[in-house]
């Protein structure tokens, strides 16, 4: 059973709407946990990054929320765009000795915003 | 500033033959890591460097992976002989502050 799931799996929606994706983790402790936008044939790209003593953080049209106790987070993507059509992959990193991180990463939710 | 760059894009090998992959950091950037995807799967943890050091190279399946990083800049990850489970999309990522990757555009590996 991975450490990171999210869901839904994938999801299909309107332009102009907004949407909420899930994130549960088992990974603890934890050192920061972070979103990232990957879009078809890129490296992921970072959207947000959250320590555990976060509960939410903010990227324009994205919120990411952290409740560090029931080990749960989501990304909220508001007025969705068709350039937001990509997966949104959920990683948690585990806590560091020196320069040593590694990152546990979701299996992402595929989005896709059609006009 | 370039990005991080790897190369080549897609690879198409047979199975038992070595495939090398590259990956140039961001200039000055000490961290480099190696993950990878394979189909359907998360992506993980393969190795890192910092400057030409190996720091963790927990990650890496098994002997036949080889990587390196000459005088602490680009990286090359060998696979030799490649297998069929070693197709996936291998992504090298670097960074210089605690939290501010930047990944690559990775290379699809794969082995028929």
């Amino acid at each position: 059973k991975n450490q990171v799931e999210q869901s839904p799996q994938s999801l299909i929606i309107l332009e102009g709407k907004n949407c909420t994706l899930q994130c549960n983790y088992t990974v603890s402790p934890f050192s920061n946990l972070r979103w990232y936008k990957q879009d078809t044939g890129r490296g992921p790209v970072s959207l947000t990054i959250m320590t555990f003593s976060e509960n939410t953080k903010s990227n324009g049209r994205y919120t990411a929320t952290l409740d560090a106790d029931t080990k749960q987070s989501s990304l909220h993507i508001t007025a969705s765009q068709l350039s937001d059509s990509a997966s949104y992959i959920c990683v948690v990193s585990e806590p560091h000795a020196g320069n040593n991180r590694k990152l546990i990463w979701g299996l992402g939710t595929s989005l896709a915003v059609n006009p | 500033e370039a990005g991080v760059t790897q190369f080549p894009s897609h690879s198409v090998i047979e199975k038992g033959q070595t495939v090398t992959l590259r990956c140039d950091p961001i200039s000055g950037h000490d961290n480099l890591y190696w993950y990878r995807r394979v189909m359907g799967k998360e992506i993980k943890f393969l190795l890192h460097f910092v400057k030409e050091s190996k720091q963790d190279e927990s990650g890496m399946p098994n002997n036949r992976f080889l990587a390196e990083r000459t005088g602490g800049t680009y990286s090359t990850l060998k696979v030799q002989p490649a297998e069929l489970e070693d197709s996936g999309v291998y992504f090298c990522a670097s960074s210089q502050a605690p939290y501010g990757y930047t990944f690559g555009s990775g290379t699809r590996l794969t082995v028929v």
